[in-house]
């Protein structure tokens, strides 16, 4: 089994504060990190899927690194927003592991209040 | 919406119960996985489904049958659950089954075992 944690485990903020978390995973034998948002009784949506050590993501407001040596991904919300709000998870997947084989965190759940 | 429907998206039934669960994915994907999620607890992979072909069983119990006829269409037949088999069921899909290929998942079916 593989360990992937995530923290905080949850996070309330202020509508317009900027916000990150954090993403901890086996280093060795790493293949690709997923960063996926997941809103309330909807299906977790892919954010990014990264690969390279020092990698960064972005798709609007939401940004992601990579450090592949130390074991950990960064996700940050800039100006966060109500619609903002849902639980952020991050799966592993690594090298040797059958394909499509993800390993998930229990996500950290964000709660931005206007 | 992300193309891949699951039904029904709540379930109640007893330890005695016959049921199914059934996803469909709308996306021409040749990828299928059943996914768990208990309380409190990270995502965890249940089977995976390559080209309609079973590529893994996550050590699932046989009280979990899952069935897929076309790559398409995902069936997870339950018989004779038990209280702690209450859990939220996602589908998901992809492209193939490659490690950094981006899973697209259903909004889940919640179940119940009384």
């Amino acid at each position: 089994i593989l360990n992937v944690e995530q923290s905080p485990q949850s996070l309330h903020v202020q509508e317009g504060d900027s916000t990150n978390f954090t993403c901890s995973f086996p280093s060795s034998n790493f293949y690709a990190l997923h960063w996926y948002r997941w809103e309330t009784a909807k299906s977790p949506e892919a954010l990014f899927v990264m690969t390279l050590n020092g990698d960064e993501k972005k798709k609007g407001r939401i940004s992601a690194t990579l450090n592949t040596k130390e074991g950990y991904s960064y996700l940050y919300i800039k100006g966060s927003q109500p619609e903002d709000s849902a639980t952020y998870l991050c799966a592993f997947s690594g090298r040797g592991s059958t394909l499509g084989r993800l390993y998930f965190g229990r996500g950290t759940q964000l709660t931005v209040w206007p | 919406e992300t193309g891949v429907t699951q039904t029904p998206r709540h379930l109640v039934m007893g330890m005695t119960n016959k049921k199914s669960l059934k996803c469909e994915q709308h996306l021409g994907h040749n990828a299928m996985y059943w996914y768990k999620q208990s309380a409190k607890k990270p995502l965890e992979l249940m089977f995976v489904y390559n080209f309609k072909e079973q590529t893994e069983n996550n050590s699932v119990p046989s009280r979990f049958s899952p069935e897929c006829p076309n790559s398409s269409h995902l069936f997870l037949h339950l018989h004779t659950l038990q209280p702690e088999d209450s859990a939220l069921y996602l589908c998901a899909s992809s492209q193939t089954t490659g490690l950094k290929i981006e899973q697209y998942f259903g909004p889940g079916t919640r179940l119940t075992v009384t």
